[in-house]
């Protein structure tokens, strides 16, 4: 079977810090997704890519830069880490179809 | 712009229990609705889907869909300490750009031994 992982699974970082979070898939998925999840507000999409190079932004894409140097990766950058904020930053993955995506188990972001 | 709404917010059961979950959403042209659960520290795991209206039914779990009314149900049959977790909502739009999951806030379900 794959796998989908995340790293780091914790980061800690200062405000106006830019702070670059990873993601490796090896179910060879065209589609990859980077989402958001906070307490009492779901997960929302932050970017997309369908396919190597190829981004697509979502609903919360201010403040933030994506990269999909190669089918297998793509990595989410917060451009200026926000005070207080905390979040659970999930990375998922899914056929062209857009069927059975698959999560990895997140990065948890603090920022101090 | 598609909203997935689901209730209750949180949910108390005894083992044993039949649980029924609740998600509608605004856009009859939405494709495939997904049910996930999430474990704490976990990311959400796929546990069923639906497309066509009706029933389908999986192990201890049964999804109903009524695209008239923009409603989709999760019931799960006897149900363990096992299955505590976050049961989120999630309808999938297709476009030009390609698919994406539009999801619910979720529901935090305890199942007490």
């Amino acid at each position: 079977g794959g796998i989908i992982t995340q790293t780091p699974k914790f980061l800690i970082g200062q405000e106006g810090q830019k702070l670059t979070l990873k993601c490796q898939q090896n179910f060879n998925h065209d589609t990859m997704y980077w989402y958001r999840q906070d307490s009492g507000k779901g997960l929302r999409l932050i970017y997309y890519s369908i396919t190597e190079n190829d981004l697509q932004k979502g609903d919360l894409s201010e403040g933030y830069d994506a990269s999909r140097e190669k089918k297998s990766s793509f990595s989410l950058t917060v451009t200026s880490a926000q005070k207080n904020e905390m979040a659970v930053f999930l990375c998922a993955s899914s056929t062209g179809g857009g069927s059975d995506y698959t999560f990895g188990s997140g990065t948890r972001l603090l920022v101090i | 712009q598609e909203k997935v709404q689901q209730s209750p917010e949180s949910l108390i059961v005894p083992e044993g229990a039949m649980v029924s979950l609740n998600c509608s959403f605004s856009d009859s042209a939405s494709q495939s609705i997904w049910w996930y659960q999430q474990h704490p520290g976990k990311g959400p795991k796929a546990l069923i889907s639906i497309f066509s209206n009706g029933n389908k039914k999986e192990g201890r779990l049964t999804v109903y869909l009524n695209r008239a009314s923009l409603h989709v149900s999760l019931h799960i049959k006897d149900s363990q300490p096992s299955d505590s977790a976050v049961y989120l909502c999630a309808v999938t739009r297709y476009g030009s750009s390609g698919n994406k999951l539009i999801f619910g806030i979720g529901t935090l379900l305890s199942v007490k031994p």
